[in-house]
Parts: structure tokens; C-alpha cells; sequence
């Protein structure tokens, strides 16, 4: 069965920091990984999307990357700001085109 | 494109009585989801559909969940009869497959309502 572990669980920053958010997942038999962003009382907003085939995607400040073989990825967030204060998800679509979250990383970026 | 539309957007019902939870997903999307995010179990996927077909419910918890999906652009979610457990937040997201196989899910991103607050007491 499919689990998805995101380390840490909270995280409090100054702003402009450089930080990275990690996921890990148990069965590589993946078919992309997806980093989603949570705003408290809302839905999820898809923040990048790797395929299984690839090793990193960018978008902005954002850059995630995936190493299938060890069933780790990495969002780094470059020159946080507040406005990326939110919750952070990862989710694995597995054999079975599922998603399958990680519990997140509720991240502070403080002024 | 407006997003995936739910309704309500909060749903407060004494336990025992009938709730139902709408969603329209994006206009040209053919796979729509259906999950329930709480504290202790997170996000989890309850069913999904294709082309208005239900082609997972593995994840329904139970007899007294049921979802439809009469046409492309309307889905319910039923509780009935709603227990105090199954407050949650529900969310319904959607996806587009270019040529309508499951396999495709893999290349497009899900795109999420705002989900619908529910509480049962």
C-alpha cells in the first residue's frame, strides 16, 4: 500500500529565506507526483506537476524535483515571502491512477 | 472558466438526516473526483468518475454514501443517514484526459473545488 510521509510537519521561516519541503513515498510504481498549496478554509491550488519520467519541474520560484528509485522529492521555495504562507501537499498518483496525499507542511513565511 | 464548482459551501445537519453535496467540474473535463479531507486521515479519494461513469468507488466508506453523475457537467455526493464521523471537508476536483483512457490521468493535473464544509451533530 502507498504511503506518502512530508517532513516537517510545520515550518516557521523569516521571510527571503530559502527553504526546501520534503516528501517521501513507500512504492515507486508511480505515475507523477503533484506538489499542491492549501490556503486555510479552501481548496487545492496544483503547483507543479512531475511526471515519472522526469527529474525536476519549475515554475517561478519553485523548483520540485523527483528521484523515483528512492521515492523522495523536494520542493524548494527560493526568497519565501508571506504570501507563501499555506499548507503544502504532495500527492503520488499510484498503479492504480489514484492520488494518494501526504499529510502536508503547514508553512509560515514571517515578515 | 470559472473552476470546479461545489454547493453548498457549508452544510451544518443533525445526525440521522439526508445531505446531499454538489459539484461542476470544469467545462471539457471527463474524469471528476470526489475526496474527504480530515484531521486524522488527511485527503483521501472516495470515487472517481469518467465520462460520467463510476469506475473506482473503492473508497466510499460505507453503504451510506452514494455518489451520481447524471451528465458532464453535474455530480452529487449523498449521506444517508449522516453520522457526526463524516463531518469533513469534501472536496470535488477534475481532470482532463485527451483521449478519455484512465492512462492519461497520469499527464494532467486535478483542479479542486473549494470543497464543501460539513457538519454533522
Amino acid at each position: 500500500k502507498q504511503e506518502v510521509t512530508q517532513i516537517p510537519a510545520a515550518l516557521s521561516v523569516p521571510e527571503g529565506e530559502n527553504l526546501v519541503l520534503n516528501c517521501s513515498f513507500t512504492d515507486s510504481a508511480i505515475y507523477n507526483l503533484q506538489w499542491f498549496r492549501q490556503d486555510p478554509g479552501k481548496g487545492l491550488t496544483s503547483l507543479l506537476l512531475i511526471q515519472s519520467s522526469q527529474r525536476e519541474q519549475t515554475s517561478g520560484r519553485l523548483n520540485a524535483s523527483l528521484d523515483k528509485s528512492s521515492g523522495r522529492s523536494t520542493l524548494y521555495i527560493a526568497a519565501s515571502q508571506p504570501g507563501d504562507s499555506a499548507t503544502y501537499l504532495c500527492a503520488v498518483m499510484d498503479s492504480s491512477y489514484k492520488l494518494i496525499f501526504g499529510s502536508g507542511t503547514r508553512l509560515l513565511v514571517r515578515p | 472558466d470559472a473552476g470546479v464548482i461545489q454547493s453548498p459551501r457549508h452544510e451544518v445537519t443533525e445526525m440521522g438526516q439526508e445531505v446531499t453535496l454538489r459539484c461542476k467540474p470544469i467545462s471539457g473535463h471527463d474524469y471528476l473526483f470526489w475526496y474527504r479531507q480530515t484531521m486524522m486521515r488527511g485527503l483521501e479519494l472516495l470515487i472517481y468518475f469518467n465520462n460520467n461513469v463510476p469506475i473506482d468507488d473503492s473508497g466510499m466508506p460505507e453503504d451510506r454514501f452514494s455518489a451520481k453523475m447524471p451528465n458532464a457537467s453535474f455530480s452529487t455526493l449523498k449521506i444517508q443517514p449522516s453520522e457526526p464521523r463524516d463531518s469533513a471537508v469534501y472536496f470535488c476536483a477534475s481532470s482532463l484526459s485527451p483521449l478519455g483512457t484512465a492512462i492519461y490521468l497520469g499527464t494532467y493535473e486535478q483542479y479542486f473545488g473549494p470543497g464543501t464544509r460539513l457538519t454533522v451533530t
